[in-house]
């Protein structure tokens, strides 16, 4: 079963708005992940974010942690049209040994009308 | 650099037939991991390799099974396909095991009819 749970499941925004989506998480974790996406193609890594950061930014994109509340959250400031997608956040579960194996959220698809 | 592909990009079986999926990960990459994709249950860990061994498997039956070669390329092997394992197959790859970011392939679409 899946570990992240992602709100809202839609969302549908103008071009130069700005997008937030959140992503919640069941265990701990080592890091969490953001990936984008399109139209049922392969996965697109945005973001990488480690348990004891709180915040990152890469370019359009801002990164939020909070492990208290086993949350986070992407926002993406001035949407274009090429930013819909569906996004999903992956944890690593926190498993005691090396692993690669990521824990995917159920996705958020984003919709920018141009 | 050429990134992760997948081939076939798209199949069609019936059902009780048996696929295999193959997996090129981007040159210098080690380790391999396969997830399933569907809209019911969304992304699920299939298994991942590294130096030809499988080093960790999802929660799927036995008819499930993959393995790596030596350059390190990977094949996934589904046997008697049922309609259920119809799917967007995905492969991943990354520098070695325990390393974070992994580089998604375009995916394979299985279709069970």
């Amino acid at each position: 079963s899946q570990q992240g749970e992602e709100d809202p499941q839609a969302l549908s925004i103008q071009e130069g708005e700005n997008a937030t989506m959140n992503c919640s998480y069941k265990t701990s974790i080592n890091n969490l992940q953001w990936y984008r996406q399109n139209s049922g193609r392969g996965l697109v890594h945005l973001i990488l974010i480690r348990s004891n950061e709180r915040e990152k930014h890469s370019g359009r994109l801002r990164v939020t942690l909070d492990t208290s509340k086993k949350s986070s959250s992407l926002l993406i400031t001035a949407s274009r049209a090429a930013d819909t997608a569906s996004y999903f956040c992956a944890t690593d579960g926190n498993y005691g040994g090396a692993t690669n194996k990521l824990i995917f959220g159920t996705g958020t698809l984003l919709a920018v009308q141009p | 650099k050429a990134g992760v592909t997948q081939t076939p990009r798209y199949l069609i079986k019936t059902r009780g037939q048996q696929v295999t999926l193959s997996c090129s990960p981007i040159s210098g990459h080690r380790s391999v991991s396969w997830y399933q994709q569907t809209p019911g249950q969304g992304l699920q860990f299939l298994f991942e390799y590294f130096s030809e061994t499988q080093r960790n498997k999802g929660n799927f039956p036995g008819r499930f099974s993959g393995r790596q070669f030596s350059n390190s390329r990977s094949e996934m092997n589904v046997s008697t396909l049922e309609l259920g394992d119809s799917a967007l197959y995905l492969c991943a790859s990354s520098l070695a095991w325990g390393q974070e970011t992994q580089y998604f392939g375009p995916g394979t679409r299985l279709l069970v009819l």
